[in-house]
């Protein structure tokens, strides 16, 4: 069915390195993606998001790719630090019986920073 | 301030009671979504509304009714509560449904003992 999942459940980053958290849809009719930053206790927060007519999009600090071949979405932090500590989310469009479309999340991330 | 609020923060209730989760947002957006969050897991999809009254199912919607009279307020009720439904509850609002990023609250906890 449609879903949208992630490759690592954690990952463990050494402070400044840069990070990488993949993604995988299912669904090829999804024309909108989105990454979201969820820390203990808050709600999701938006990060950064990109259309399916981009392969690329860049924010500060993070940057996200989108490959529709493979249907595969990634998102890259820079000099990873200490408050990027958090669950990272993907998330995806699907179009909804009344044709208003809704947004579907992946199970999410956690990133860890080693000092 | 502008912004999306749910109460209560945290509820206890007991299995079979009703319960109603408020959310209430400031910015005028035509969509609002329930989202349940269980433990170490992802967001799932409960209903969402693209207007006043106008709601859809999402992806767990059994057990769970929703109202939209007003644009501003998206009432979340389970109408007799069950353990399963132990979960933290989030409310959101876009400007455009699935084409514009979700503005989140920051949660109800309930617990269903």
């Amino acid at each position: 069915g449609e879903s949208v999942g992630l490759h690592l459940p954690t990952l463990s980053v050494q402070e400044g390195d840069n990070s990488i958290i993949n993604c995988a849809y299912s669904n090829s009719a999804s024309d909108y993606f989105i990454w979201y930053k969820q820390e203990s206790g808050k709600g999701p927060q938006f990060i950064i998001d990109i259309r399916s007519n981009m392969d690329k999009r860049q924010g500060q600090r993070v940057t996200v790719l989108l490959n529709k071949t493979v249907k595969h979405l990634s998102l890259q932090i820079a000099a990873t630090q200490p408050g990027d500590s958090a669950v990272y989310f993907c998330a995806e469009n699907i179009e909804g019986y009344s044709s208003a479309s809704k947004i579907i999340f992946g199970s999410g991330t956690r990133l860890s920073i080693r000092p | 301030d502008a912004g999306i609020t749910q109460s209560p923060r945290y509820k206890i209730t007991e299995t079979g009671r009703q319960v109603t989760l408020m959310c209430h947002q400031t910015w005028s957006h035509s969509y609002m979504f329930w989202y349940r969050q269980d433990l170490g897991h992802g967001l799932r999809l409960i209903y969402y509304s693209a207007a006043a009254d106008i709601t859809d199912k999402g992806e767990v919607p059994d057990g769970y009714v929703v109202s939209r009279s007003k644009t501003e307020n998206f009432p979340l009720t389970l109408e007799s509560a069950t353990r399963s439904q132990t979960s933290v509850y989030f409310c959101a609002s876009s400007e455009r449904g699935g084409d514009s990023p979700l503005h989140f609250g920051n949660g109800t906890r309930l617990t269903v003992t």
